[in-house]
């Protein structure tokens, strides 16, 4: 399978917990996004990696969230004392930069976080 | 004011008619447009991107774009049940690459 993947697919965790998810982008891209989704709404933005380089995070994104990607290839997501507002599916995408186009994002199948 | 609007629907249309989804989007500047269909509980799926003003082709797809009303649509020609999902706009801003989405629009094909 050569498309983006995320782990765990499910994460149940009790308030105030830390939790961390993984995503695999698809191989030969190199920008990977973080983006959050609760019922009813689009995603909404998170976080964007160039390569191992986070370009952009969203003014809106709590310090209690961090994210990483070491080497450039796959990515992790930290949320740290999680509260009950987190809970929300997690969705990575990723991207190959190019010329003018060439951005078109593909989603892996998304971390759906409860919190208890 | 949103990035992007989208009508959250429900849109219903029958089986082989045209479904229109609509999106407008506020930055005069933006550069890329996509659609994304979403099944219930799953994640999103790229189904249609255009960057230049008028009409994209893709299968049963049209994908329109009016810079000049910040416009965007979808057509779904030969509309199939399958086609039942929530259809997600997206837009690419000049500054940065961070991507706005929409609300998503609700389409039922009814048999």
């Amino acid at each position: 399978d050569t498309g983006v993947s995320q782990d765990p697919r499910h994460k149940i965790t009790k308030r105030g917990q830390n939790v961390t998810f993984r995503c695999d982008p698809i191989s030969e891209h190199n920008r990977l996004y973080w983006y959050r989704q609760t019922l009813g709404q689009g995603p909404e933005f998170l976080t964007y990696f160039q390569n191992e380089a986070q370009l952009e995070k969203s003014r809106l994104l709590s310090d209690r969230f961090s994210a990483e990607r070491p080497k450039g290839s796959f990515s992790t997501l930290e949320i740290q004392r999680t509260e009950q507002g987190d809970s929300a599916m997690y969705l990575c995408a990723s991207s190959q930069s190019g010329e003018r186009g060439g951005n078109e994002q593909f989603f892996g199948p998304g971390t759906r976080l409860t919190v208890l | 004011q949103k990035e992007v609007e989208q009508n959250s629907g429900p849109l219903s249309v029958p089986e082989g008619a045209i479904a229109s989804l609509n999106c407008t989007y506020s930055d005069r500047g933006s550069q890329s447009f996509f659609w994304y269909r979403q099944y219930s509980g799953k994640s999103p799926e790229l189904i249609m991107f255009i960057y230049s003003n008028g009409d994209k082709e893709d299968g049963r797809f049209t994908a329109q774009l009016n810079k000049a009303s910040q416009y965007v649509s979808l057509l779904i020609r030969d509309s199939q049940p399958s086609d039942s999902a929530t259809y997600l706009c997206a837009v690419n801003k000049a500054t940065g690459n961070q991507f706005y989405f929409g609300t998503g629009t609700s389409l039922t094909v009814i048999p």
